[in-house]
């Protein structure tokens, strides 16, 4: 049973350019997170997705950042007109519907370098 | 101040020694704690999660809630080398689904 599953791994990006991180939630998971993780910080919340809806996203930018989960295909972030500052790992989880906190799943993350 | 606050370390123990992690935090709400390993390069790794207060053992593992003081401890027994790692403490209220985090402690166990 294959985990959660992000790509590309790492992304490098000149800065004005577009960033676009993938993820492929766990088998049998409807429920998608995004997480940043800034060096030296805690990870932190982003947006919260279900298939073709975005329920929270309080947590993201409200400029340039964009997420969407389609009925088909994996879960995309996208970044646009990258700065250096968002350069951060970026941490997917999923989860079941009506799992707990506890219940969420990470994938190995995609690290992105704005250049 | 931060909503959950972890010294982030590092912190190099002997192997076989006892490693003593905690977070304090400042939402009186969050009823969930969890304890997550972070491997370099790696995604966090559920550890163990406790519900309210109390204590709850995995094997070498024992996490610890107090409430009345915000403050949630991880002890690992007997450390190994394979537990070297970063440790994320992390925080959530009933009935929703985000996880407020802690920086992280890094942990090395010396052979």
């Amino acid at each position: 049973n294959a985990g959660v599953m992000q790509n590309p791994r790492h992304l490098v990006r000149r800065r004005g350019q577009e960033a676009r991180l993938r993820c492929s939630p766990m088998k049998g998971h409807s429920h998608v997170y995004w997480y940043r993780q800034l060096p030296e910080e805690g990870l932190k919340f982003m947006v919260y997705l279900q298939k073709e809806n975005i329920i929270d996203e309080s947590g993201m930018p409200k400029e340039r950042f964009s997420a969407e989960f389609p009925k088909e295909g994996p879960s995309i972030l996208r970044i646009q007109q990258v700065v250096r500052g968002d350069s951060a790992a970026y941490f997917c989880a999923s989860s079941s519907p009506g799992q707990q906190p506890y219940g969420q799943y990470f994938g190995p993350g995609t690290r992105l370098t704005v250049t | 101040q931060k909503e959950v606050e972890q010294d982030p370390g590092p912190l190099s123990v002997p192997e076989g020694a006892i490693v003593s992690l905690n977070c304090t935090y400042s939402n009186s709400a969050f009823q969930y704690f969890m304890w997550y390993r972070q491997y370099s390069r790696k995604g966090p790794e559920l550890l163990m999660y406790t519900y309210s207060s109390g204590n709850k053992e995995d094997g070498r593992f024992t996490a610890q809630v107090d409430k009345s003081s915000k403050y949630i401890s991880l002890f690992i027994r007997d450390s190994q080398p394979s537990d070297s790692a970063t440790y994320l403490c992390a925080m959530s209220a009933p009935d929703d689904y985000k996880l407020s985090f802690g920086a992280g402690t890094t942990v090395t166990v010396r052979a």
